[in-house]
């Protein structure tokens, strides 16, 4: 049972525009969002996170939505750069717990120049 | 700082043996999670130690164990490996309550 969905496992952007990452989850006691970036060869590298108790949270070129109601978070890259070119995994945990973290497929993305 | 560390980088086995991986984690960070990830899946959650203590499980048999020492650093362990078991480890050290960072991983080959 995927916990964590990404459908898109691809994405192709054009410089300058905006990349917009999606991920779904199942479990209603997940409670804290991550989203890590992996370069080939490169173990992931956290990006940016989000609690249950807000809908946004923003780090630069970076923002992640939550929408609870629809059990549904993306990632918003603006502007993309080449340099963003990467495979994105979405992650929840339970924070109460022990912070496992339950991962998404990823979603390899494209900036092209 | 370093950061995560992982040895080896890679590392070809047969079936039937047994391999051992090794971390050792960003500084002053406690606790150590193992994860696998196979080929085009997301890292899976395998276990978590925290004061030397296994302190949380996934879905993975006994043939999957680990430790943590004194320093923190940790090994994990996979006996009678499988055709299956090729993937890519991957270790994460965190604060408790804080994000985990991740190691480069090692890439096992089972043959």
């Amino acid at each position: 049972d995927q916990q964590v969905k990404q459908n898109s496992p691809s994405l192709s952007v054009q410089e300058g525009r905006i990349s917009i990452l999606n991920c779904d989850y199942t479990n209603s006691m997940f409670d804290y969002f991550l989203w890590y970036k992996k370069y080939p060869a490169e173990g992931p590298t956290f990006l940016i996170s989000i609690s249950s108790i807000k809908d946004k949270n923003e780090d630069g070129r970076f923002t992640v939505f939550l929408n609870k109601s629809a059990k549904h978070l993306s990632l918003h890259i603006v502007p993309s750069q080449p340099g963003d070119s990467a495979v994105y995994f979405c992650a929840a945990s339970v924070v109460a717990g022990t912070y496992k973290y339950i991962f998404g497929t990823g979603t390899r993305l494209k900036v092209l120049a | 700082d370093a950061g995560v560390t992982q040895s080896p980088t890679h590392l070809i086995k047969t079936r039937g043996q047994q391999v051992t991986l090794r971390c050792s984690p960003k500084s002053g960070h406690d606790t150590v999670s193992w994860y696998q990830q196979a080929l085009g899946q997301g890292p899976q959650f395998i276990f978590q130690y925290y004061e030397e203590e296994e302190r949380q499980r996934g879905n993975f048999p006994d043939r999957f164990s680990g430790h943590q020492f004194p320093n923190y650093s940790s090994e994990l362990n996979v006996n009678a490996l499988l055709l299956g078991d090729s993937a890519l480890y991957l270790c994460a050290s965190s604060l408790i309550g804080l994000y985990k960072y991740f190691g480069p991983g090692t890439r096992l080959t089972v043959l």
